[in-house]
């Protein structure tokens, strides 16, 4: 069975600081991997999406690796704001007989607290 | 502009009775997915759908319903028997294979 684990599940750092966010999933077998971001009482935003055969994705100050075979993804933000507080989360779609199965696997999340 | 549209925003349910939550998306998608958040958990599957007039249970259906009569509308109902429904309700929708759009969610309270 597929779990995704979000480590740590809160971060708070000064503003300007660069920060790593990680995300592993126990089962390599995966369509693609997204990662999300959530503001309180909100949806969820769409941050980068990670193909199976990608290794990394960049968005702006963002950029996010996948490594497969050791079920790892991380996400990078550079130069962090004050408006880049928020819940990030990472969710995979699982593989199944060869094809993308029906649902994403989420992680629980982490925190991010970006002081002024 | 596209988008995934959830109403409404706020709702509140009094014991026994059945509500209907509303998710409209004007992205083309076929796919269609109802959540569930927690505090504290994951994003759970409630139903999926990946084209008109079929639909799939997904992790933790028991209690609620859906329908999809039109491409574009998703309605999640949540009935009597659902016997913890308060908690945060999201819609989202894909092209199959593709990445996920949410929408902006629904909070479900039972008073």
């Amino acid at each position: 069975k597929q779990e995704v684990t979000q480590i740590p599940a809160a971060l708070s750092v000064p503003e300007g600081e660069n920060l790593v966010l990680n995300c592993s999933f126990t089962d390599s077998a995966i369509y693609n991997l997204q990662w999300f971001r959530q503001d309180p009482g909100k949806g969820l935003t769409s941050l980068l999406l990670i193909q199976s055969s990608q290794r990394e994705q960049t968005s702006g100050r963002l950029n996010a690796s996948l490594d497969k075979s050791s079920g790892r993804s991380t996400l990078y933000i550079a130069a962090s704001q004050p408006g880049d507080s928020a819940t990030y989360l990472c969710a995979v779609r699982p593989l199944d007989y060869g094809g993308a199965t029906n649902k994403l696997i989420f992680g629980t999340g982490t925190l991010l607290a970006v002081q002024p | 502009d596209g988008g995934i549209t959830q109403s409404p925003k706020y709702l509140f349910r009094k014991e026994g009775q059945n509500v209907t939550l509303s998710c409209e998306q004007n992205l083309n998608h076929d796919a269609m997915y109802w959540y569930r958040q927690d505090p504290g958990q994951g994003l759970r599957l409630i139903y999926y759908s990946q084209i008109v007039n079929d639909f799939q249970k997904g992790d933790i259906a028991e209690g609620y319903s859906v329908s999809r009569e039109k491409k574009e509308s998703f309605p999640l109902t949540v009935t009597s028997a659902q016997k913890n429904p308060t908690a945060f309700y999201l819609c989202a929708s894909s092209i199959w294979g593709d990445g996920y759009t949410f929408g902006s969610g629904t909070r479900l309270t039972v008073v």
